[in-house]
């Protein structure tokens, strides 16, 4: 069974700084989700990272893969209170039965302390 | 497109009752999802349809959970009979493919069972 886990599961950060999320997967993949959720709402899609490898970068929030590691980072640079959220990642696997399977992790509680 | 549509928003009931969650994906999608939400337990995934055919619905919890997809702008999620650790939050979304895109959450049904 496919786990995946995130650290740390809360995090309290000063606004201006930098901070690393980290989502670990059990079984082989490669293909990651990270999604936001603010409280009280909906998932919202933040990046998709399809290989090893790949890189991506909106505004203060960098997310990169190393499937060879199972490992995915959620970079956060220079915080500001508008990234507080819970943050999700979500790893995709092919089944025994040729489906595709989705396990999201635990999720990270984010606040940034001005 | 107004996105992923839920209803009802929020939903009481007393325990014993049929509950019955109602979700209209974004047009055009291909693959719509059914997704619940509880502390304990996160996000999981509880059954996913590609072109309103079931695929997997190893993540159900039980017999008294069924879901159906009667076309491609609808999809309902019911309890029969409903229980108080059934209280949680439900979400659904929809992809047009299950991996190399997001999927597109809708606002959820907060269910509370009593």
């Amino acid at each position: 069974e496919l786990k995946v886990e995130q650290n740390p599961l809360f995090l309290s950060m000063q606004e201006g700084k930098n901070y690393t999320i980290y989502c670990n997967y059990s079984t082989t993949s490669d293909r990651l989700y990270w999604y936001r959720q603010d409280p009280g709402k909906s998932l919202e899609s933040l990046f998709v990272l399809l290989s090893n490898g790949a890189v991506k970068q909106e505004g203060r929030l960098m997310a990169s893969l190393d499937t060879k590691a199972r490992l995915s980072t959620l970079h956060i640079t220079a915080a500001v209170h508008d990234l507080s959220a819970t943050y999700f990642c979500a790893v995709e696997i092919t089944s025994q039965f040729g489906n595709e399977k989705l396990t999201f992790g635990t999720g990270t509680r984010l606040t940034i302390i001005p | 497109d107004a996105g992923v549509i839920q209803s009802p928003r929020h939903e009481v009931t007393e325990m014993g009752q049929e509950v019955t969650l109602r979700c209209k994906p974004i047009s055009g999608h291909d693959y719509l999802f059914w997704y619940r939400q509880t502390m304990m337990r996160g996000l999981e995934l509880l059954i996913y349809f590609n072109n309103n055919v079931p695929i997997d619905d190893s993540g159900m919890p039980e017999d008294r959970f069924s879901a159906k997809m009667p076309n491609a702008s609808f999809s309902t999620l019911k309890i029969q009979p409903s229980e108080p650790r059934d209280s949680a939050v439900y979400f659904c979304a929809s992809s047009w493919t299950f991996g190399s895109y997001e999927q597109y959450f809708g606002p959820g049904t907060r269910l509370t069972v009593t």
